[in-house]
């Protein structure tokens, strides 16, 4: 299994310019979610899917797009970056299905560095 | 919505020394979790721990819920063990809530 991968590992882009990053999971697992990290903070929820074709918006979803048409992947959009975006964003999967079992195991990849500048 | 706290904010031991981090959080939870961020990154589950106590190897945590406050033991620790230690809660939502993380550095 390469678990969960991420692409690109490195980006930066101009204020207004459109991108999407890419998050894959090859463990078939129902749940999976967009985080971002910034200095001195923990992560926080973007969106989240708890599969295919179902998604929801986390804690800071502005500016930020999903979708999820298969259970494998689950891109990030980000339609007119913004300076604030520039972040580590990393995505992650779990195999549970409830609330509390559904986070109990969550596999990350190892994060995209975005600059926006 | 829940906050979390965690202390201290940054710890610099000696290889072989013992440490205790702090996690505290404002409302009851369902979930908590800690993770290790190691210096390249990557983010390891350590313990789902949302009562009682859990080790594994060096490492240990305990939740004491009614007191909404988890702790995690690092004894003996290594280079190895540098990075931030994370925990997050879940208070019967969809999703966690991290802490800001407390950045440990191990010194050989």
């Amino acid at each position: 299994n390469a678990g969960v991968t991420q692409t690109p590992k490195f980006q930066v882009l101009k204020t207004g310019q459109s991108m999407t990053l890419q998050c894959a999971q090859d463990m078939n697992h129902e749940y999976m979610s967009w985080y971002r990290q910034d200095p001195g903070m923990g992560l926080r929820l973007i969106h989240y899917s708890v599969g295919a074709g179902i998604t929801d918006q986390g804690e800071v979803p502005n500016g930020y797009n999903v979708s999820r048409s298969t259970t494998e992947d689950f891109p990030l959009r980000l339609l007119s970056a913004a300076p604030s975006q520039t972040s580590v964003y990393f995505c992650a999967s779990s195999p549970g299905t409830s609330g509390a079992n559904r986070l109990r195991k969550q596999y990350f990849g190892p994060g995209t560095r975005l600059t926006v500048t | 919505g829940i906050q979390v706290e965690q202390s201290p904010p940054d710890l610099i031991l000696q290889e072989g020394a013992n440490s205790t981090l702090r996690c505290n959080f404002s409302d009851s939870v369902n979930n908590l979790q800690w993770f290790h961020q190691n210096p390249w990154g990557q983010l390891i589950n350590l313990f789902y721990i949302p009562s009682g106590t859990k080790q594994n190897g060096r490492l240990s945590a305990t939740t004491v819920a009614t007191e909404r406050y988890s702790l995690l033991y690092i004894s003996s620790s290594q280079t190895t063990d540098s990075g931030v230690y994370f925990c997050a809660v879940l208070n019967y939502g969809q999703n966690f809530v991290f802490g800001p993380g407390t950045r440990l550095s191990v010194l050989p």
